[in-house]
């Protein structure tokens, strides 16, 4: 099965706007799931597809894809944003999921 | 309101086996696959095994094929999933998740989630 990679920490100034991504070659062929997670909670799907959320996630949160690079875009941080961010996909089997190592989002 | 409400996680020894089961409520359950995915403590998500809609197509990690088998009763809206062999590596918070669509190749966009059971390998 192929990996997904994911930058283990990014930070942002309340406010601003910052990009998390996820790369994998099976990227390619399929689109990712984006799910955030703070402590002690289960994960929240916020973005999969092609930029679609589910209801209730703020537009703030949008998805994009080049190549083999998914980015997930949060403009405007909030201090809730704060968490944990995965990606995942199916591997280029289509048999399994794969997800990314998370990147730790710190809103300063 | 959908909810899923995993139960069956508690201390094993290695070796030993345990099922967990998730309850499903809120939705047509035999319309959607359903997935588990397990965290180990201080660590990201892994996907564990997905299970079609109807039962019939199922998907396995690597690390528990073989060992793990995920079922489902939509008669009774349960998910399942028994996991033998076990070893200490299996340590973790094994979470439910619905599909947020019944489309079949989308079954990995996992929209709810339970808040799991916690499952701990040990002797």
């Amino acid at each position: 099965s192929s990996e997904l990679t994911q930058d283990p920490a990014v930070s942002v100034a309340l406010g601003q706007t910052v990009t998390i991504t996820c790369q994998g070659d099976t990227l390619r062929n399929y689109y990712v799931g984006w799910y955030q997670q703070k402590p002690g909670q289960a994960p929240v799907l916020v973005i999969y597809g092609k930029n679609k959320r589910p209801s209730g996630i703020p537009d703030r949160f949008s998805g994009s894809n080049s190549g083999n690079t998914a980015s997930l875009t949060i403009t405007r941080a909030q201090a809730e944003d704060e968490a944990d961010y995965y990606c995942n996909s199916r591997d280029s089997s289509g048999g399994h999921v794969v997800f990314g190592g998370g990147t730790k989002l710190t809103v300063l | 309101e959908i909810q899923l409400v995993e139960s069956g996680g508690h201390l094993v020894q290695p070796g030993g086996s345990l099922r967990l089961s998730c309850a499903a409520s809120g939705f047509t359950f035999n319309t959607y696959a359903m997935n588990w995915v397990r965290q180990a403590p201080g660590k990201g998500l892994e996907w564990v095994s997905s299970v079609s809609a109807s039962g019939a197509t199922t998907y396995y990690g690597d690390s528990v094929k073989g060992r793990f088998t995920i079922s489902r009763d939509n008669s009774k809206n349960t998910l399942f999933l028994q996991m033998d062999s076990l070893a200490a590596e299996d340590t973790s918070v094994y979470y439910c998740a619905k599909a947020i669509t019944m489309i079949p190749r989308d079954f990995y966009y996992m929209e709810v989630w339970g808040k799991g059971t916690t499952v701990t390998v040990s002797s």
